[in-house]
């Protein structure tokens, strides 16, 4: 059963403490992003990796981090650096060969605490 | 930002009415893609529009895209209560980056 999953899906942190959220996919997408969402607004951009070992910066990366180190995997860090961190976290991905559609995952909800 | 912007935010209709949401962008793009949300859950991709195709049909779907005023109208016929959603327009830039903007979206009610 093809797909991108994402855990966990609720998530509580303390202030000053670091969190790792997971995005999984294994539709052998080359392309993977991670956006965040406020309540009613838009997706912003976190970061993107387009293949493995690589990933840039998107719109609103400081006090985030990810690493590509395989190409199924996508997890984003989310530091004490990010000074409003309670949102919407959304993974995810594209294959090199479609025409730009991305497949999301179900979410991850983080609240601060 | 190239980011789009949905109007209206909100539409409330009855069920079997349709449902009209429009988008607007700052830039040339590539291409055009309409998302659906359910409350809490991740996004589904809709319908993809070309820059160089001016209306797209997909079941109840309509999509309608103007490159000389940078809009586009999602149009959904028959509405039905499980169309309840917000609705996303996402552009990509003509060249570069594969990366999608997303608009802010509408939230569509529709009432059984």
């Amino acid at each position: 059963d093809g797909g991108i999953t994402q855990s966990p899906k609720y998530l509580f942190r303390k202030e000053g403490q670091n969190v790792t959220l997971s995005c999984e996919q294994n539709l052998n997408h080359d392309a993977m992003y991670w956006y965040r969402q406020d309540p009613g607004q838009g997706l912003r951009l976190i970061y993107y990796s387009q293949i493995v070992n690589d990933f840039q910066k998107g719109d609103i990366a400081e006090g985030y981090s990810v690493s590509r180190e395989k190409k199924e995997s996508f997890p984003l860090t989310v530091t004490s650096a990010q000074k409003n961190p309670t949102a919407f976290y959304l993974c995810a991905s594209r294959s090199g060969r479609s025409y730009n559609e991305q497949f999301f995952g179900p979410g991850t909800r983080l609240t601060v605490l | 930002s190239q980011q789009g912007e949905e109007d209206p935010q909100a539409l409330s209709i009855q069920e079997g009415e349709n449902a009209t949401m429009n988008c607007s962008y700052k830039t040339s793009i590539n291409n055009l893609q309409w998302y659906r949300q359910n409350s809490g859950r991740g996004l589904v991709h809709l319908i993809l529009i070309r820059s160089n195709e001016r209306e797209k049909h997909s079941g109840r779907l309509r999509v309608t895209l103007d490159t000389s005023k940078k809009s586009s109208s999602l149009l959904i016929t028959a509405s039905r209560a499980a169309d309840t959603a917000s609705y996303f327009c996402a552009t990509r830039g003509p060249t570069g980056a594969n990366n999608l903007f997303f608009g802010t979206g509408t939230r569509l009610t529709v009432i059984p």
